[in-house]
């Protein structure tokens, strides 16, 4: 059973506009939410992440916001450009002993495309 | 080479053939991880290295056997797979002592299994 779900396998949206990914996670225990971003022939690079302490981080034109009671999390892009088309992949993670942990727990993805 | 490198980058196999796939990290970091990602599904973890030392094996079968030989590198080895394991595998590093996991990925080798 699938623990963190992207159910929109893809977005178009127009350049400029808002990009909203969507997330949603089933495990209560999940402390630390991460985005990641994947063009083809690459790997995934880190994004953004948030605490589960927070509900909303901003860096430039990514946000990512936290609803705890709805097990949902999201990613805004604004104002969205054509080289933010990519896989973007939410995950998540659990606290591990001495506060480090390994373990992330991956989403299938959520393909953007943004059009000039 | 700067970040996480993997060699190679495509790899066709067949069923009895043995190869290796290899991962070095360039950024310090303590802990590596190989991760399986199949079409349309999640990427699946596979081993975790924390110190050298194999900390997890998400039920992965005996076919792929994974080496840390020090910190900056990880191989899988392969011997006897199948045409399900074709997918893209992914290396993946981390510094443990902070307080959050953020992985640093590798571009990943593109198996094909004849």
């Amino acid at each position: 059973d699938q623990q963190v779900k992207q159910n929109s396998p893809s977005l178009s949206v127009q350049e400029g506009r808002i990009s909203i990914l969507n997330c949603d996670y089933t495990n209560s225990m999940f402390d630390y939410f991460l985005w990641y971003k994947k063009y083809p022939a690459e790997g995934p690079t880190f994004l953004i992440s948030i605490s589960s302490i927070k509900d909303k981080n901003e860096d430039g034109r990514f946000t990512v916001f936290l609803n705890k009671s709805a097990k949902h999390l999201s990613l805004h892009i604004v104002p969205s450009q054509p080289g933010d088309s990519a896989v973007y992949f939410c995950a998540a993670s659990t606290p591990g002993e001495g506060g480090a942990t390994n373990k992330l727990i991956f989403g299938t993805g959520t393909l953007l495309a943004v059009q000039p | 080479e700067t970040g996480v490198t993997q060699t190679p980058r495509h790899l066709v196999m067949g069923m009895t053939n043995k190869k290796s796939l290899k991962c070095e990290q360039h950024l310090g970091h303590n802990a590596m991880y190989w991760y399986k990602q199949s079409a349309k599904k999640p990427l699946e973890l596979m081993f975790v290295y924390n110190f050298k030392e194999q900390t997890e094996n998400n039920s992965v079968p005996s076919r792929f056997s994974p080496e840390c030989p020090n910190s900056s590198h990880l191989f899988l080895h392969l011997h006897t797979l199948q045409p399900e394991d074709s997918a893209l595998y992914l290396c993946a590093s981390s510094h443990l002592t902070r307080s959050y996991n953020e992985q640093f990925f590798g571009p990943g080798t593109r198996l094909t299994v004849l």
